[in-house]
């Protein structure tokens, strides 16, 4: 079945220091890409996106391509401030199945210090 | 505020009790996804309904069970609860394009 394999956190950075959160997949098709964010004692939000191989989702800084001979989604950013402390979700959805559903990675929080 | 709304946020209950979460969708998508989120299961599917049938199952325990509405909300049931079913449920919603999730704040659930 689908799944997706995330880098065990916490990560701990520095303010200004450059981020990767390493993200890879296995399904059956090809698949869409999503990361998604959770703030403390939010709800997730979809952080970005790519639908196909190659594609690059990008969003407040932060960037991720779609890598199909390697079947990752590295989420990075250059430059990470406090405010983006949370825990990361890398998560994908087969296409072409009818079934919608999301699977989720396990998470990696981050923690970003002043 | 994302549009989904969850009810209630938080819920203490007792050993072999039942509950039931509330979900309302954003406006306008059809489907309705619930979540399992613990610190040891990370966020488990448990069901999707589209448009008030079901269309997908998860690994959901035989005690739960769901229903989406005419007005399209939907409720989660937990039954005969056990200690191991504390964790944050989380109602998502999605349009007929799926262009993404968008999530609900969750509901906390404490089994004691």
């Amino acid at each position: 079945g689908d799944s997706v394999t995330q880098m065990e956190g916490p990560v701990t950075l520095s303010e200004e220091a450059f981020l990767t959160i390493n993200c890879t997949y296995t399904a059956t098709g090809y698949p869409s890409l999503f990361w998604y964010v959770q703030y403390p004692g939010e709800g997730l939000q979809l952080l970005l996106k790519a639908t196909k191989a190659d594609d690059k989702g990008s969003n407040k800084g932060f960037e991720a391509t779609y890598r199909k001979e390697t079947t990752s989604f590295h989420l990075e950013k250059g430059s990470v401030q406090v405010s983006d402390s949370a825990v990361y979700f890398c998560a994908l959805r087969e296409k072409d199945t009818g079934r919608r559903a999301l699977t989720f990675g396990s998470g990696t929080r981050l923690q970003v210090q002043p | 505020d994302s549009g989904v709304t969850q009810t209630p946020k938080h819920l203490i209950t007792a050993t072999g009790q039942r509950v039931t979460l509330r979900c309302s969708p954003r406006s306008g998508d059809l489907s309705v996804y619930w979540y399992q989120q613990s610190l040891d299961q990370g966020l488990q599917f448990l069901i999707q309904y589209y448009n008030g049938e079901e269309r997908a199952k998860g690994n959901i325990l035989e005690r739960f069970s769901a229903q989406q509405f005419p007005d399209l909300h939907s409720e989660l049931n937990l039954s005969s609860l056990e200690l191991g079913d504390s964790a944050l449920y989380f109602c998502a919603s999605s349009d007929r394009v799926f262009d993404g999730y968008t999530f609900g704040s969750g509901t906390r659930l404490t089994v004691v």
